[in-house]
């Protein structure tokens, strides 16, 4: 979408090694958020931030860390990886208090083998 | 316990009929969105709305915050509104906590 991108798109990776997305937006958000979409469970919450250095876990942030160093991206790495965590992920970001709802990033598809 | 329910799960439609996709919700929220995702596709935000009733081409959201339940309306249904529709809460209790729906599958048949 407009405004917001994830690399990569798409990505198979073998278990135990470590990966890392990456979400760039050029909006100037302050809440960039890192989700999960699997079969059945809907999109779930993996962490969010809401500024620079500013994070907070969701509900299935077990085995991610992310950081946001800048404004403008927000990582997401899996330190480890699960079989467990082939999904799809997609990055969104939103400014509440300017009036911004979700835009959402066109998600990264990840295997992991 | 889910905080968001959707109904129906699945809905197939002729073209050019009237679909209504229904939310509820069990939170305090300051706003509810719903969003648009085409098969194999990314999420599009269509409404994020407090109260009333917006409108957007043929689109139609509502919500009523005494009874915590929204609805999607679609007008003169077509083939290319054939989308998962996710509803979705955000929390005026816990700031930026948000509730999703597992989404509504939406087939429009020609």
């Amino acid at each position: 979408d407009a405004g917001i991108t994830q690399s990569p798109r798409h990505k198979v990776t073998e278990t135990g090694t470590p990966v890392t997305l990456r979400c760039h937006q050029t909006e100037n958000h302050r809440y960039m958020y890192w989700y999960r979409q699997d079969p059945g469970h809907g999109l779930r919450l993996i962490h969010y931030s809401y500024g620079v250095k500013d994070t907070d876990k969701g509900e299935v942030s077990d085995g991610y860390s992310v950081s946001r160093s800048k404004t403008e991206d927000f990582l997401l790495t899996l330190e480890s990886a699960t079989s467990s965590q082939t999904s799809v992920y997609f990055c969104a970001i939103s400014d509440w208090g300017k009036g911004y709802g979700y835009t959402f990033g066109s998600g990264t598809r990840l295997t992991v083998v | 316990k889910n905080e968001v329910e959707q109904s129906p799960q699945n809905l197939t439609a002729q073209e050019g009929e009237f679909i209504t996709i229904n939310c509820s919700y069990s939170v305090g929220i300051s706003a509810l969105h719903w969003l648009q995702q085409h098969p194999g596709g990314g999420i599009v935000s269509l409404f994020m709305l407090s109260s009333g009733k917006k409108k957007h081409g043929r689109l139609i959201a509502t919500i009523n915050i005494q009874e915590k339940h929204s609805s999607l309306h679609i007008t003169a249904s077509h083939p290319r509104d054939s989308a998962v529709y996710i509803c979705a809460v955000r929390s005026g209790n816990t700031g930026n906590q948000f509730y999703f729906g597992t989404g509504t599958s939406l087939t429009v048949i020609p």
